[in-house]
């Protein structure tokens, strides 16, 4: 079955500074890559996706990457700030499965 | 706004005493999707319905069980709680299975006493 792999579990940044998180997968027939926010005592959200026929995505100062030949897409956060302070998940589907299979998490700290 | 309803947001519950929790969901999807949700761990599936058709996890107990009497509703019955289902309790839905945005609801959490 599918494993994602999800690095750093934490990472502190400055305000103002970017971040990016990085996860692997192993299954070739994923197409479909989702990242959530959690913030404490919340449910997860949806804060920008990906799907295998793009390599790239970008929404405000947020960004995904996907290289579909590594297995791995990483998400990318411009212009830090406090709010951004959350634990994120990615996650990796295919077309023909039930679920989404999640990464551990990372959690980051915006600094101010 | 359409959106993925959890009631009550916090329960509180005995050891061994039956515990339901309930999703609502105004998005009109075909699925939905309970999770658990331990401290410092990635949400994990228990089950989900497709329509009318239950699909559990291999993995999920057979303390943990499902109702779905509607597209809106669906129910998490938790039949003899222990102190290691204390956790958080997500909800999600999605248009289709397989490769779609999942939205989730802002969770329930279970305290077990």
């Amino acid at each position: 079955g599918e494993n994602v792999e999800q690095h750093p579990s934490t990472l502190s940044v400055q305000e103002g500074d970017s971040a990016v998180i990085k996860c692997t997968y192993s299954d070739s027939a994923s197409n479909y890559f989702p990242w959530y926010k959690q913030e404490l005592g919340k449910g997860p959200q949806l804060i920008i996706d990906i799907r295998s026929n793009v390599g790239e995505k970008k929404d405000q100062r947020i960004a995904v990457t996907l290289n579909k030949t590594a297995k791995h897409f990483s998400l990318h956060i411009t212009e830090t700030q406090p709010e951004d302070s959350a634990v994120y998940f990615c996650a990796a589907s295919r077309r023909n499965g039930n679920k989404l299979v999640f990464g551990a998490g990372t959690i980051l700290r915006v600094k101010s | 706004d359409a959106m993925v309803i959890q009631n009550p947001r916090y329960q509180v519950t005995q050891f061994g005493k039956p515990v339901t929790l309930s999703c609502s969901q105004t998005l009109n999807h075909n699925v939905m999707y309970w999770y658990q949700q331990k401290s410092s761990q990635a949400p994990k599936l228990l089950f989900h319905y497709y329509d009318k058709d239950f699909n559990n996890e291999a993995d999920t107990p057979d303390n943990f069980q499902s109702r779905r009497p509607n597209t809106s509703f669906c129910f998490l019955d938790i039949r003899s709680p222990g102190l290691g289902d204390a956790a958080m309790y997500l909800c999600a839905t999605s248009r289709d299975p397989g490769g779609e945005t999942q939205y989730f609801g802002p969770g329930t959490r279970l305290l077990v006493l």
